[in-house]
């Protein structure tokens, strides 16, 4: 069974359009979080959430939005796409404190023409 | 802030030899230290990770890493490089002050390639 799975794994869009990425944990974490990793590879947190409590990453702009159904989801929803959105992003998610293990899914490659 | 160093972008060595891959990181209070690994078109698996037990932890595939407080570093090591091991290469730290939705700080990653 997969731990952390995202869907879809590729999304090609149109610029201006408005998208979304799931995903899902099994691990019973209460934690989840988004990143980033632009063409550089270079991976920045964007949003954590924690029992209802969302943190957000200052440089994010609010066209992107977490949305948590339950405990074991959390999805990306972007508003009107731009260029530079374009990156993987990719989903993780953790049970406790800082010491602990964060787990990946395997990413969505999202390209924006 | 907490910052995370890797020194190296590209790291090249032969089949068979030592690896190496350096971190520094940035910190007032040692953080939590984590090292993960990327192959191509992959997410990111845990090597090892550092949360004030041992310093010198022992990770999968036959990698390790040694906090070294002094010179606030976490260098990755392994004896003997096998091709299997080209990948990319992320240290990565957590705030200890923080409980609940803290999330990690990562390196700009190192690329390990391994002559034939």
């Amino acid at each position: 069974d997969t731990a952390v799975s995202q869907t879809p794994k590729y999304l090609v869009t149109q610029m201006g359009n408005d998208k979304s990425i799931k995903c899902e944990q099994n691990l019973g974490h209460d934690t989840m979080y988004w990143y980033k990793q632009d063409s550089k590879k270079f991976l920045k947190i964007m949003f954590s959430y924690n029992n209802k409590e969302l943190i957000i990453n200052e440089t994010v702009p609010n066209r992107f939005s977490p949305k948590s159904p339950d405990k074991a989801h959390l999805n990306l929803h972007i508003n009107s796409l731009e260029l530079g959105d374009s990156a993987v992003y990719f989903c993780a998610s953790r049970f406790g404190a800082g010491q602990e293990t964060q787990y990946f899914g395997p990413g969505t490659r999202l390209l924006v023409l | 802030a907490q910052s995370v160093t890797q020194l190296g972008s590209h790291v090249s060595v032969s089949e068979g030899a030592l690896v190496l891959l350096r971190c520094n990181y940035s910190s007032s209070v040692p953080p939590y230290l984590f090292w993960y690994v990327q192959y191509p078109n992959q997410g990111l698996q845990l090597l090892l990770k550092y949360t004030s037990a041992a310093t010198l932890v022992k990770g999968i595939n036959g990698f390790e890493a040694e906090f070294k407080k002094s010179e606030t570093s976490f260098h990755l090591t392994k004896p003997s490089a096998h091709m299997s091991d080209a990948a990319e290469y992320f240290c990565a730290v957590s705030d200890r002050s923080g409980g609940g939705a803290d999330g990690l700080t990562f390196g700009k990653g190192t690329h390990l390639i391994i002559q034939p």
